[in-house]
């Protein structure tokens, strides 16, 4: 069965630093793979997936992740957190060849200091 | 592009009491998934469709949840007769199925309260 661990439950950086959120996921295959960013009182929005190809996958707002097979991780990275950027942020993994029953991780909440 | 459309946004009601959910999924897809949200449990995947049609329904929390999509634009969740600990947030969302990239994409959601 595929499982998804995002091991952070809450993260705090200071605006205009680097951020980086841990993703690390079990699944017999090659995975898709999914980040979604949920703001407070909203759905969630598609951030960035991965599918195949480019291990380095760029997404909306800035946001980029890399694949990393050997560590069965796909940790979210920023080089420069904006406030907007506070929001829980969820991994999800996907059967190969399609995305039905995606599993979630259990979300990270990232807060921003200004 | 009109989004995935969820109403209501916010619903207060007895225990005891229907609820009904109701979803719009984006034009031209063909998967439909109800999730709930909570702190306790986080996101939960209650039910899925494709092509109007049950596929999954093991995530459901019991008999008094049912969900229904009579057609390709509209899919219903109701919860009969609700009690507290069902109150959560419910997301529908919904992808083109078959497309090898295919991605999931989320209403705004219901906010349910139980009294």
């Amino acid at each position: 069965a595929q499982s998804v661990t995002q091991p952070d439950i809450h993260i705090t950086v200071s605006e205009g630093a680097s951020l980086e959120l841990r993703c690390n996921y079990s699944y017999g295959a090659t995975p898709y793979l999914f980040w979604y960013v949920q703001s407070p009182g909203q759905g969630l929005q598609l951030l960035l997936k991965y599918f195949s190809g480019d291990t380095l996958v760029q997404g909306i707002k800035g946001f980029e992740a890399e694949f990393k097979r050997s560590q069965s991780s796909f940790n979210l990275r920023k080089p420069s957190v904006h406030w907007s950027d506070a929001a829980e942020y969820f991994c999800a993994v996907g059967p190969t060849g399609g995305g039905n029953k995606l599993t979630f991780g259990t979300g990270t909440q990232l807060k921003v200091e200004l | 592009d009109a989004g995935v459309i969820q109403s209501p946004r916010h619903e207060v009601t007895e225990m005891g009491q229907e609820v009904t959910l109701r979803c719009k999924p984006i034009s031209g897809h063909n998967s439909l998934f109800w999730y709930r949200q909570t702190m306790m449990r986080g996101l939960e995947l209650l039910i899925y469709f494709n092509n109007n049609v049950p596929i999954d329904d093991s995530g459901m929390p019991e008999d008094r949840f049912s969900a229904k999509m009579p057609n390709a634009s509209f899919s219903t969740l109701k919860i009969q007769p609700s009690e507290p600990r069902d109150s959560a947030v419910y997301f529908c969302a919904s992808s083109r199925s078959g497309s090898k990239q295919e991605t999931q994409y989320f209403g705004p959601g219901t906010r349910l309260l139980v009294l």
